[in-house]
């Protein structure tokens, strides 16, 4: 059974940093792109975040470039979201989700991370 | 980046009703859409792919149409375990981007 587990949310001031984690099994990691996506309280989902299988190629939305960094290690069959300078507007639950066999498409999906950013 | 307009942004509906959901895309994106279920609380779930194509597991009551720039969700008879929001996204280049989500309420 796929399964797909994160951690490392919580409360954070504006400017503060958060790393989140994704723990995954029931698969082999080694071989899927991964992504994280955020839908901040009663609205709708805006992906953040593509890294490859290889992690050779990654793609950011424009609303997190240069701010935040994706990374995965696949002896831990984990993948990470570094945020830096976060802002309010980064108040949200984080998914991370797999990229399908179709690709870009996001077959499985975790439970979601809290992250609040709040003085 | 490609646009994705839903509508409607709520429906109510009864249960054994006929449901439809529109999606609309900025530009072409041939039939490179998927759709989502979300439930309060609970993670997105993958439904279709390809505009058309049911994921494994999704009741056969869901189907899919379009291509290019408008698609359709329907529900042919809705179900008590239906009522959700549905997502749709474009996956035909990066940036992947959503629709605002239609929620399928209770009439």
């Amino acid at each position: 059974e796929v399964q797909l587990v994160e951690s490392g949310g919580g409360l954070v001031q504006p400017g503060g940093s958060l790393r989140l984690s994704c723990a995954a099994s029931g698969f082999t990691f080694s071989t899927y792109g991964m992504n994280w996506v955020r839908q901040a309280p009663g609205k709708g989902l805006e992906w953040v975040s593509y890294i490859s299988s290889s992690s050779n190629t990654i793609y950011y939305a424009d609303s997190v470039k240069g701010r935040f960094s994706i990374s995965r290690d696949s002896a831990k069959n984990s993948v990470f979201l570094q945020m830096n300078s976060l802002r309010d507007e980064d108040t949200a639950m984080y998914y991370c989700a797999r990229d399908g066999i179709v690709l870009m498409v996001l077959d499985y999906w975790g439970q979601g991370s809290l992250v609040t950013v709040s003085s | 980046d490609i646009q994705m307009t839903q509508s409607p942004s709520t429906l109510s509906a009864s249960v054994g009703d006929r449901v439809t959901i529109t999606c609309r895309a900025s530009q072409s994106i041939s039939s490179w859409l998927a759709w989502y279920q979300q439930k309060p609380g609970k993670a997105p779930n993958l439904l279709i792919y390809k505009a058309s194509r049911l994921e494994s597991g999704v009741p056969s009551r869901f189907s899919g149409s379009g291509s290019g720039t408008e698609f359709t969700l329907t529900i042919s008879s809705l179900q008590p375990d239906d009522f959700a929001t549905y997502y749709c996204q474009q996956y035909n280049n990066y940036p992947l981007t959503f629709g605002g989500g239609t929620k399928v309420e209770i009439k």
